[in-house]
Order: structure tokens, then C-alpha cells, then sequence
């Protein structure tokens, strides 16, 4: 079974919208959160971590965290066509160092 | 090195053969990561050093999979008598941290085994 969801999308959004990525989590141990985001034929690149319930901000991007319901989401403001990718949303199983990492949403911001 | 490396970057492989693969992390990160990435999935975990000591192995596949970092710099993958199965991206990641935080991930080998 999964530990982490996302849908695998592909999620299109018009350049300058807000995109919204979202994903769910089984392992309530689980403390800390991760986003990821992977060009094609790239390695991931960590974008946000948040540890804590409620949002973290940093730039465009917005992470919010709510583990009562076990949900992560990511929020890009004034999308554009380089945010094109795929964002995995990954949260540190009980081992405490391993990541937990879903499929992946494609993510397409038209111009 | 300014990242972390991996070698190399393509690996074509006849079933069976043994193939290994490199990751030259981030000078002084002390975690390094493998993991395995297949089309289309996001990557799952196979193995984790502190420093030279292998604390996790839970997540290799089968015993065909080997991984060391002997002085605690630079790791190895070693996959022997490879199948068809084991087609995929490997990714090496390093953290400076001890855990999983803030992993800086190499480029990956894409392994193609025919």
C-alpha cells in the first residue's frame, strides 16, 4: 500500500494563476513534509519543507500542512511556464531519515 | 564538488551482467541516500549511510544488491546478475544533516537492462 497520494494529474493552469498541488499521507507518525519538484529527465529539487500544521511561505510558494487530516499541499502563485513539472510530495516515514515519496503531479502552465 | 555526482549517467546492460554504479556526494555531507526511481514513480528508498556505516539496507530489492561507502566519502551500487526488473533511474542523494532532511540529489544513472 502507498504511504503518500498525489494525483498524477497532468494539472494545467493558465500562466499567472494559482497552482494547487495536493496530496495525503497514511503514517500518522510521519512529522515531517517535503515537495520536490523534477523537471523531466532531472533530479529532484527540494522546494519546500514544513514540519509544522497550518502554512509556510516562500516566495511564490506556499506549503500547508494538516495532519489531523494526514493532507500536504503546495500553492504556486502567478504560475509560469518554467514551473512546468512534475512536484512529489514526500513525507519521512517512522524511520526517520527514510522519505516516503508519492508518484508525482505533473504540473502544465500554458502561456 | 559543487553537487552531488553519479556515474555514469547511462548504463545498458545484457541480463545478467553485474554493473556498478558510483555517487560522489557533496564534500562533508555525512547521510547519503540510494534510491531506485522506475517510469512514472516517484523514488523509493533503498539504502541509507551515516558516514561510512550502512544504518539501513531494509530497502534493496533482493541480495543481488549491494551498496558501500568504505571511508565514508564516495558510495557504491553494485546490482549483480542484473534482470529486466531492475530498468530504472538510481538516484544518490546527500545531506550534510543526519536524517533525510535537505537531501541534494545527483542526476542519476538511468539503467536499461535488455
Amino acid at each position: 500500500q502507498k504511504e503518500v497520494e498525489q494525483n498524477s494529474g497532468p494539472l494545467s493552469v493558465p500562466e499567472g494563476a494559482i497552482a494547487s498541488l495536493n496530496c495525503t499521507y497514511s503514517d500518522r507518525g510521519s512529522q515531517s513534509f517535503f515537495w520536490y519538484r523534477q523537471y523531466s529527465g532531472k533530479s529532484p529539487e527540494l522546494i519546500m519543507s514544513i514540519y509544522s500544521n497550518g502554512d509556510k511561505e516562500d516566495g511564490r510558494f506556499t506549503a500547508q500542512l494538516n495532519k489531523a487530516s494526514q493532507y500536504v499541499s503546495l500553492l504556486i502563485r502567478d504560475s509560469q511556464p518554467s514551473d512546468s513539472a512534475t512536484y512529489l510530495c514526500a513525507a519521512e516515514g517512522n524511520s526517520g531519515y527514510a522519505l516516503n515519496f508519492g508518484k508525482g503531479t505533473s504540473l502544465l502552465v500554458t502561456p | 564538488g559543487a553537487g552531488v555526482s553519479q556515474s555514469p549517467r547511462y548504463k545498458v546492460a545484457k541480463r545478467g551482467q553485474d554493473v556498478a554504479l558510483r555517487c560522489d556526494p557533496i564534500s562533508g555531507h555525512v547521510s547519503l541516500f540510494w534510491y531506485q526511481q522506475a517510469l512514472g514513480q516517484g523514488p523509493e528508498f533503498l539504502t541509507y549511510f551515516q558516514n561510512e556505516a550502512q544504518l539501513d539496507k531494509s530497502g534493496l530489492p533482493s541480495d543481488r544488491f549491494f551498496a558501500e561507502r568504505p571511508e565514508g566519502s564516495v558510495s557504491t551500487l553494485k546490482i549483480q546478475r542484473t534482470q529486466q526488473e531492475d530498468s530504472a533511474v538510481y538516484l544518490c542523494a546527500s545531506s550534510f544533516r543526519t536524517g533525510g532532511e535537505k537531501l541534494f540529489f545527483g542526476s542519476g544513472t538511468q539503467l536499461s537492462v535488455l
